[in-house]
């Protein structure tokens, strides 16, 4: 149980492009899920927090217009890179919380972003 | 969050126990101790969370100090497959909560 996906899995997208990553949770509901960005040889790095129905809370740093983050149901939080640059090619990966509370995160296998 | 320290990197060799440390001297009494892995290109993975005693689960075990300054993540057969980045986390329980990943132990277990 407890099984987070994220659509797709890799990515090429040319610059200037905007694209969009899934993260699903299949067999429970989501009352919070998280987005990461991780470069290589480097350490996960929080880009925001949302909740289902309300706006994302983004980390210091993190452009919430670059960045779309909707979280319409409480299996799925999408993460829109918008006008994708080369610095934005980097691992995204999504998590989510089952409970509120609970801080016990199940991660997604991450969506791999390449801007050319 | 109380901030972490571990050891960048440590070698096992397989079917020996594997104790990673982890030093959090300025933890805080409602704070929790996680430990999460990350094998390469993957999502990182939940391992254990301890508050004040010795817990056990089917992966591993975690040894707190008496003063909850430190930590040890004990996986007692180390295989292959455990090798990845392993990373330390102090948690505040109750609200959602941030997990903010520092640099980690590289474990590498070998032959």
């Amino acid at each position: 149980g407890a099984v987070v996906s994220q659509h797709p899995s890799w990515v090429i997208c040319k610059s200037g492009t905007s694209v969009k990553i899934e993260c699903r949770s299949l067999d429970f509901q989501a009352t919070t899920m998280f987005w990461y960005r991780q470069f290589p040889k480097q350490s996960l790095m929080l880009m925001a927090t949302s909740n289902e129905g309300s706006k994302a809370t983004y980390e210091q740093g993190v452009e919430k217009d670059k960045f779309l983050i909707n979280h319409a149901s409480l299996t799925l939080s999408t993460l829109t890179v918008t006008s994708a640059h080369p610095e934005d090619s980097s691992f995204y990966i999504c998590s989510a919380s089952r409970l509120a509370g609970d801080n016990e995160q199940f991660f997604g296998p991450g969506t791999r972003l390449t801007v050319l | 969050d109380a901030k972490t320290t571990q050891p960048p990197s440590m070698d096992c060799a397989e079917g020996r126990a594997a104790n990673l440390p982890c030093n959090h001297s300025t933890i805080s009494g409602n704070e929790y101790v996680y430990w999460y892995r990350q094998i390469h290109s993957q999502g990182p993975q939940y391992i254990i969370h301890g508050l004040k005693n010795n817990e056990t689960n089917e992966m591993a075990s975690l040894i707190i100090t008496e003063d909850r300054k430190s930590s040890t993540l004990i996986l007692p057969h180390a295989t292959l497959r455990d090798t990845a980045v392993y990373y330390c986390i102090v948690l505040f329980s109750g609200g959602y909560n941030k997990l903010i990943f520092g640099a980690g132990t590289r474990l590498a277990v070998h032959p």
